[in-house]
């Protein structure tokens, strides 16, 4: 079975600050059609997750441009350039060809 | 505007049944693979199982905890997803979400099931 890890668990960030979220899967998310399945979500307190990237890099419809995604074979990470009070919330990779979730990250702000 | 809306959820004993149900619109659902993914209170998310399109064959899968006592349907002409459990268990308490797609585009808003005696 695939096992995604995320590093670290909780972020504390200082507001206009960027922040970094990795990824680690236990093999390779390369796909038998040369795609890679890697995606990220984001859960505000209180509400359901929101997809913001898929496959890797891409960004969903109206995710800001502050939010980026990058990595390749087992490594993988999230990035906002400069954190805002919105960014406040618990954000997931999973792996979506054996649907698998990473634990989690909570971001908070300094 | 794609929405999703789960119903369904609520109270059960352990060993109860439980039916889930996903009301979908602004998509043609039938086209669609549909997914049940779940959150225990304070706890990340779970792929609990996986439908695909008639076209694509309409088959289930299951994550392991689950296999066995979950049953993934759909009605293409109501676009509906559903979810029936079956043998519940205190660990299956949870939010349930369904979502869109191989790639969780869509999410509704969840809906709570309580195993509890």
């Amino acid at each position: 079975d695939v096992v995604m890890t995320q590093s670290p668990l909780s972020l504390p960030v200082t507001l206009g600050q960027p922040a970094s979220i990795s990824c680690r899967s236990s093999q390779s998310l390369v796909y038998s059609d040369g795609n890679t399945y890697l995606n990220w979500f984001q859960q505000r307190p209180g509400q359901s997750p929101r997809r913001l990237i898929y496959k890797v890099s891409n960004r969903d419809s109206g995710v800001p441009d502050r939010f980026s995604g990058s990595g390749s074979g087992t490594d993988f990470t999230l990035k906002i350039s400069r954190v805002e009070a919105e960014d406040v919330a618990v954000y997931y990779c999973v792996e979506v060809t054996h649907y698998t979730f990473g634990q989690g990250t909570k971001l908070e702000i300094k | 505007e794609v929405q999703l809306v789960e119903s369904g959820g609520g109270l059960v004993k352990p060993g109860g049944s439980l039916r889930l149900s996903c009301a979908a619109s602004g998509f043609t659902f039938s086209n669609g693979w549909m997914n049940w993914v779940r959150q225990a209170p304070g706890k990340g998310l779970e792929w609990v199982g996986r439908i695909k399109s008639k076209t694509d064959g309409g088959t289930t899968d299951y994550a392991a905890p689950v296999k066995g006592r979950f049953t993934i349907s759909r009605d293409d002409s109501r676009n509906t997803l559903y979810l029936q459990m079956n043998s519940l268990k205190i660990e299956d308490t949870a939010v349930y979400y369904c979502t869109r797609g191989g790639g969780f585009d869509s999410w509704g808003q969840g809906t709570l099931v309580t195993v509890s005696s």
